[in-house]
C-alpha cells in the first residue's frame, strides 16, 4: 500500500489561511469518505483533528476544516496561530481494509 | 476520560520477539476496534494492524503480515501486539489507538507509545 502524497512543508503568516493537500488513489481516498487528519507536535502522540473527511472531534477548533474532491483530500487551517506549527498527517481507509498515512506536512508559522 | 497506556517495548536483537501491551480505560473497550500505529525515529506514521471489537477480525499492513499478531482480551481491557522475526527497520515507537466509532474511521485516542529498538 503506497503512502498518500502530502507536501513536505507549508507555511503562512499569523492570521492567514493555509491548505494542505493529500492525494491518494481510487483504492483509498477516491472510494471512501474515511479521510482523517492528525497533528503531531515534537515528542507527542498524534491528535485527531478531522475524521470522515470533514468532521471535527469535540474540542477541536472550528479553524480546522476538511474536504475531499476525487482522489484528493484537503485540510484548511484558518486564522493561523503560532501553536499550529507542527506536523500534520492525513490518513485514509483503503479497499484492502487497512489504513494508509501520508508522509506528513510540516507547517511553519512565519 | 479515555486512557491508553502501552508497555512492553525494549531493545531486542534482529530475529527476536516482543509482546507489546496496551491497557485501556475510560470507555467500553469491547465496543471499539483498536489499532497499532508505529513511527520510526524522525519518520512519519505507519499503520501496523487493527482488530475488531470482538477480536474476530484482524487486519495487517503488508510490511508486518506473517510476523506480527494483534489480539485483545476484552475481559482485561487489553490490546496486544506480538512481534516476531524483528528487523532493524521495525525500530519505532508503537502507539495503540482507538477508533472514533467504527473501523475505517479515524483514531481518536492515542497512547504515548512504547519504543521498540532492534539492533545487534
Amino acid at each position: 500500500q503506497s503512502a498518500l502524497t502530502q507536501p513536505a512543508s507549508v507555511s503562512g503568516s499569523p492570521g492567514q489561511s493555509i491548505t494542505i493537500s493529500c492525494t491518494g488513489t481510487s483504492r483509498d481516498i477516491g472510494t471512501y469518505n474515511y479521510v482523517s487528519w492528525y497533528v503531531q507536535h515534537p515528542g507527542k502522540a498524534p491528535k485527531l483533528m478531522i475524521y470522515d473527511v470533514g468532521k471535527r472531534p469535540s474540542g477541536v477548533s472550528s479553524r480546522f476544516s476538511g474536504s475531499k474532491s476525487g482522489n484528493t483530500a484537503s485540510l484548511t487551517i484558518s486564522g493561523l496561530q503560532a501553536d499550529d506549527e507542527a506536523t500534520y498527517y492525513c490518513s485514509s481507509y483503503t479497499r484492502t481494509s487497512t489504513y494508509v498515512f501520508g508522509a506528513g506536512t510540516e507547517v511553519t508559522v512565519l | 476520560e479515555v486512557q491508553l497506556l502501552e508497555s512492553g517495548g525494549g531493545l531486542v536483537q534482529p530475529g527476536g520477539s516482543l509482546r507489546l501491551s496496551c491497557a485501556a480505560s475510560g470507555f467500553t473497550f469491547s465496543n471499539y476496534a483498536m489499532n497499532w500505529v508505529r513511527q520510526a525515529p524522525g519518520k512519519g506514521l505507519e499503520w501496523v494492524a487493527a482488530v475488531s471489537g470482538t477480536g474476530g477480525s484482524t487486519y495487517y499492513a503488508d510490511s508486518v503480515k506473517g510476523r506480527f499478531t494483534i489480539s485483545r482480551d476484552n475481559s482485561m481491557n487489553a490490546l496486544y501486539l506480538q512481534v516476531k522475526s524483528l528487523r532493524v527497520e521495525d525500530t519505532a515507537t508503537y502507539y495503540c489507538g482507538k477508533v472514533t466509532y467504527h473501523y475505517g474511521s479515524g483514531i481518536d485516542s492515542w497512547g504515548h507509545g512504547t519504543l521498540v529498538s532492534v539492533s545487534s
